[in-house]
C-alpha cells in the first residue's frame, strides 16, 4: 500500500527551540493524523486535520495540511527534553475502509 | 479513556513454536488492528479485523493468522516462528473502520526468535 513519507528520517535540536517534521502522501485522503511514540511504547494519537482544514492546533502543536501538494507538516514549539520521541504521520486514503497508512516515521531528539 | 493491554512486553520463543500474542482492548471498539514494526520500515499492518470473526489480510499476512472470538480480544498467531518475525508487534483498535478519529495502541510486544 502507498505509505506517507515522513523527512527528515532524523531531527536533532536544542531544548526551546521548534522543531518541523513534514509528511507527503500519495491517494487523496479524509484526514491526516499524527502519532507520536516513545522509545519501545505504543503509538498515542495527537492531532488529526481534515482535508478541508488547513492549519489546526493543539497546544504547542502545529498542523497544516496542503492537498494540493499532497503534504502536511508538523510543528512543536519551544521543545522540551520530553518532546524526544518518533513522530509518525498516518492517511486515511479517501476510499471507503481502507486501513490507516502509516509513514515510517521522523525521529526527534530534544538536547536539554 | 481508552486502554489497549498486550499480554506480553517481551518474549522469547524458539524457531517452530506456535506463539500468540493477546490484545484487549476496553472501549466496545469494533475495529482492531495488528501491525509490526522493524527499523526502517515503520509500521506494517499484518490483519485487521472490523466485527467478531471477521477478518482481513493487511500487507504482509503471510506466515501469521488472527482470531477474533470477543468484541474485545483480537489474537496474532504465529503457527511455526521464524527468526524473521523477531520484530516489535503492536496491536490498536478505533471507534471508526479505518482508523477514522484516531487508532488507540498497545503498549507492543517485542518478539524474539532464537
Amino acid at each position: 500500500s502507498q505509505q506517507g513519507e515522513e523527512d527528515p528520517q532524523a531531527l536533532s535540536i536544542q531544548e526551546g527551540e521548534n522543531a518541523t517534521m513534514n509528511c507527503s502522501y500519495k491517494t487523496s485522503i479524509n484526514n491526516l493524523q499524527w502519532y507520536r511514540q516513545n522509545s519501545g511504547r505504543g503509538l498515542v494519537h495527537l492531532i488529526l486535520i481534515r482535508s478541508n482544514e488547513r492549519e489546526k492546533h493543539s497546544g504547542r502543536l502545529r498542523v497544516t495540511l496542503d492537498t494540493s501538494k499532497k503534504s502536511s507538516s508538523l510543528l512543536i514549539t519551544a521543545s522540551r527534553a520530553a518532546d524526544t520521541a518518533s513522530y509518525f504521520c498516518a492517511t486515511d486514503a479517501n476510499s471507503g475502509n481502507t486501513p490507516l497508512v502509516f509513514g515510517k516515521g521522523t525521529r526527534l531528539s530534544v538536547i536539554a | 479513556d481508552v486502554k489497549v493491554t498486550q499480554s506480553s512486553r517481551y518474549l522469547v520463543k524458539r524457531t517452530g513454536e506456535k506463539v500468540f500474542l493477546e490484545c484487549v482492548q476496553d472501549m466496545d471498539h469494533e475495529n482492531m488492528f495488528w501491525y509490526r514494526q522493524d527499523p526502517g520500515l515503520g509500521l506494517r499492518l499484518i490483519y485487521f479485523s472490523y466485527d467478531v470473526k471477521m477478518k482481513e489480510k493487511g500487507d504482509i499476512p503471510e506466515g501469521y493468522s488472527v482470531s477474533r472470538e470477543k468484541k474485545e480480544r483480537f489474537s496474532l498467531i504465529l503457527e511455526s516462528a521464524s527468526t524473521n518475525q523477531t520484530s516489535m508487534y503492536l496491536c490498536a483498535s478505533s471507534l471508526f473502520t479505518s482508523g477514522r478519529g484516531g487508532q488507540y495502541f498497545g503498549p507492543g510486544t517485542r518478539l524474539t526468535v532464537t
